[in-house]
C-alpha cells in the first residue's frame, strides 16, 4: 500500500526557511516523479514543484522560483521542498504528491496528508 | 502557460440530482485531463484521469468526458459523500501544471 508521509511545517517569520520533507513507501520510489502541492487557507489547489524520478528534471511555479527547491534522495525514498525567503503569502497547507509516471507532468493519485506552513511575524 | 477555468465556482444541489461541472482550457490539451475531489481538511483524491478514465474504487456515478478545450465532470446521482470541492487539473505541460480554481457543490 502506498504511504506518502509529509513533515516539517510550521511557524516561520518572513524571510525565513523550512525544509519539507515526504517519505515514501509502498512502491518503487525511484521510478516515479513527485510533486508538492499546496492549498492556502480557504483557497484553491496551487501546483508548486515536481521533480523527475532520478532528480535531474525540475519544475517550479513561478511564484516560488528562485525561493523554493525541490530535491529527492531515492535511497531514502524521501522527496524534500527547501523553502527560502518566505513571504506571508506562502501559508498554506503543502501536499506531497506522487507522479503516474517517470518525467512530470502527470496526474495524482497518492497524496500525503499534508504539512502546514504558517509565515507570520 | 495552459490556464483552466472551472465552472460554476459553486452550486447547490439535491441528492438524487444530476450534476455537471465543467472545465476549459486554454488551449487544446488532447485528453490530459484529470478530476479530483476534495473535502475539508483532508488531501485531494483522484476521481478521474485521462479525461474519463474512473480511478479504481470510484463509484460509476462519476463520469468525465471531452477532449481539447472542453471538459465535463458529470454525477449521476448526487449522494450525501459527494457533497465536496471538485477539481480539474491539466496534464499536459508543465511549468506550470495547473488546477481549475474548484467547484464546491453543497446542500440545497
Amino acid at each position: 500500500e502506498v504511504h506518502l508521509l509529509d513533515s516539517g511545517g510550521g511557524l516561520v517569520q518572513p524571510g525565513g526557511s523550512l525544509r519539507l520533507s515526504c517519505a515514501a513507501s509502498g512502491f518503487t520510489f525511484s521510478v516515479y516523479g513527485m510533486t508538492w502541492v499546496r492549498q492556502a487557507p480557504g483557497k484553491g489547489l496551487e501546483w508548486v514543484s515536481s521533480i523527475s524520478g532520478d532528480g535531474d528534471s525540475t519544475y517550479y511555479a513561478d511564484s516560488v522560483k528562485g525561493r523554493f527547491t525541490i530535491s529527492r534522495d531515492n535511497s531514502k525514498n524521501t522527496v524534500y521542498l527547501q523553502m527560502n525567503n518566505l513571504r506571508v503569502e506562502d501559508t498554506a497547507v503543502y501536499y506531497c504528491a506522487k507522479d503516474n509516471k517517470w518525467e512530470p507532468p502527470g496526474y495524482f493519485e497518492y497524496w500525503g496528508q499534508g504539512t502546514l506552513v504558517t509565515v507570520s511575524s | 502557460d495552459v490556464q483552466m477555468t472551472q465552472s460554476p465556482s459553486s452550486l447547490s444541489a439535491s441528492v438524487g440530482d444530476r450534476v455537471t461541472i465543467t472545465c476549459r482550457a486554454s488551449q487544446d490539451i488532447g485528453k490530459s485531463l484529470a478530476w479530483y475531489q476534495q473535502k475539508p481538511g483532508k488531501p485531494p483524491k483522484l476521481l478521474l484521469s485521462v479525461a474519463s478514465r474512473l480511478n479504481t474504487g470510484v463509484p460509476s456515478r462519476f463520469s468525465g468526458s471531452g477532449s481539447g478545450t472542453d471538459f465535463t465532470l458529470t454525477i449521476s446521482s448526487l449522494q450525501p459523500e459527494d457533497f465536496a470541492t471538485y477539481y480539474c487539473q491539466q496534464q499536459y505541460s508543465i511549468p506550470p501544471q495547473t488546477f481549475g480554481q474548484g467547484t464546491k457543490v453543497d446542500i440545497k
